[in-house]
């Protein structure tokens, strides 16, 4: 059975960083890209990033870029997103999902990580 | 590519068919997908435009589509299907979804 389970949420300042995480199982952690969505409280769905098998591809959410850092370790089957510079419209609960790199989708999804960004 | 759903909000009763729409802001072939999100829980996915269907969904739920129209229909609406749903465009990097639609009583 596939399993994403995110951690690492919760409150920080304005300013500061986070360090989410997603530990995968049920599935060949290292065949797979890997993507970043999160979703703001009573919003839609947000991409943030992407990353390729071995590490060496990634795209992001243009608006995104330079703050957060998508990453992998294929020995430990962990994803992470390193999150800098914090503001307020950063908070969301952040979900880590399995991408089918054939067809674009995203097939399987953690329950979620909830950071909130707040004085 | 922007992704337009519609309508964001349906009112509609057991058994009723329910379509949804998404529009592409450019063709983005058979590049979508479709997610159900319950309040609460994460997204799951239900099917590509391609018709690759996720293990377990019913078959009630159909997909169609190419280019820059899509349809999401449910042919006779059940309880457990009231839910927010999403389309989301495969194409090209940044992943873009739609504003989603609520399926409400």
């Amino acid at each position: 059975e596939v399993q994403l389970v995110e951690s690492g949420g919760g409150l920080v300042q304005p300013g500061g960083s986070l360090r989410l995480s997603c530990a995968a199982s049920g599935f060949t952690f290292s065949s797979y890209w890997m993507s970043w969505v999160r979703q703001a409280p009573g919003k839609g769905l947000e991409w943030v990033a992407n990353i390729r098998q071995g590490g060496s591809e990634k795209y992001y959410l243009d608006s995104l870029k330079g703050r957060f850092t998508i990453s992998r370790d294929n020995a430990k089957n962990s994803l992470y997103l390193q999150m800098n510079s914090l503001r307020a419209e950063d908070t969301a609960v952040y979900y880590c999902a399995r991408y089918s790199e054939s067809s674009g989708y995203l097939d399987y999804w953690g329950q979620g990580t909830l950071v909130s960004v707040s004085s | 590519i922007q992704m337009t759903q519609s309508p964001s909000s349906v009112s509609a009763s057991v058994g009723d068919r329910v379509t949804i729409t998404c529009r592409a802001s450019q063709g983005i072939v058979s590049y979508l997908a479709w997610y159900q999100q319950k309040p609460g829980k994460a997204p799951k996915f239900l099917m590509s435009a391609a018709s690759s269907f996720q293990s377990g969904v019913p078959s009630r739920f159909s997909g169609s589509g190419y280019g820059t129209d899509f349809t999401l229909t449910i042919s006779s609406l059940q309880p457990e299907d009231f839910a927010t749903y999403y389309c989301q465009q495969a194409n090209s990097f940044p992943l873009t979804f739609g504003g989603g639609t609520r399926v409400e009583i």
